[in-house]
């Protein structure tokens, strides 16, 4: 059956410094993969998706970016975090036709 | 613009009360809509998919293309659904699976 993975589960930054948030999925391949920040009150926003290695694409400009280096691995990054990327950041794949997405459990990202 | 709303933040009832959770969408083809569902402690996920027409849990959901809407709803609400409740839309173009969210309903069942 397939899986998804994030780590890590919590992590606490301070401003300016690098990030690197991994999802891995286990059991399919060629999966779409997605970026996802969810905010209260704001609901879930959609950040960069991927059809395949190494293609990426941003939804939204911002101080993060993604990386697709596997097939079955998307990475969030950034040089330089700032207090408002605080968030929940969720991760998903979906197949290619079904367009039913399946959710990682979460990296509760605190900046300070 | 593609978007989609969920007017209330906080839908707050009794057990055994109707539910209905609104979602308006903004879409100019033939979307696929979706209705999400995040129990405490759980993961996000599909609770039902309107080209299915189905019923999941006890929950509906009606497309109304003319209203533009695809409201979820439930006759006799249990305290087992609270949960964080998020409507969905797919622009069903190409092979990418996007998702447009709202932002969410929490649906507070009190006993």
């Amino acid at each position: 059956s397939q899986t998804i993975h994030q780590w890590p589960a919590t992590l606490v930054q301070p401003v300016g410094s690098p990030l690197s948030l991994e999802c891995t999925v286990e059991g399919t391949s060629n999966p779409n993969l997605y970026w996802y920040r969810q905010a209260a009150g704001r609901g879930l926003q959609l950040l960069f998706y991927s059809v395949g290695i190494g293609q990426i694409s941003s939804e939204v400009p911002q101080n993060l970016s993604a990386s697709r280096p596997q097939d079955r691995q998307f990475i969030l990054s950034s040089k330089k975090l700032l207090l408002s990327d605080s968030g929940f950041y969720l991760c998903a794949w979906s197949g290619l036709v079904a367009f039913e997405q399946f959710f990682g459990p979460g990296t509760r990202l605190t900046v300070l | 613009a593609q978007r989609v709303t969920q007017p209330e933040k906080l839908l707050s009832v009794f057990k055994g009360a109707p539910v209905e959770l609104k979602c308006n969408y903004s879409y100019s083809g033939s979307p696929e809509l979706f209705w999400y569902v995040q129990y405490s402690r759980q993961r996000l996920q599909l609770l039902l998919r309107h080209i299915s027409r189905e019923s999941i849990k006890g929950f509906t959901a009606d497309l109304n293309k003319g209203e533009t809407s695809f409201h979820l709803k439930k006759p006799f609400a249990q305290e087992e659904d609270s949960a964080m409740y998020y409507c969905a839309l797919s622009p069903g173009s190409g092979n990418t699976g996007k998702l447009i969210f709202g932002q969410g309903t929490t649906l507070q069942v009190k006993p």
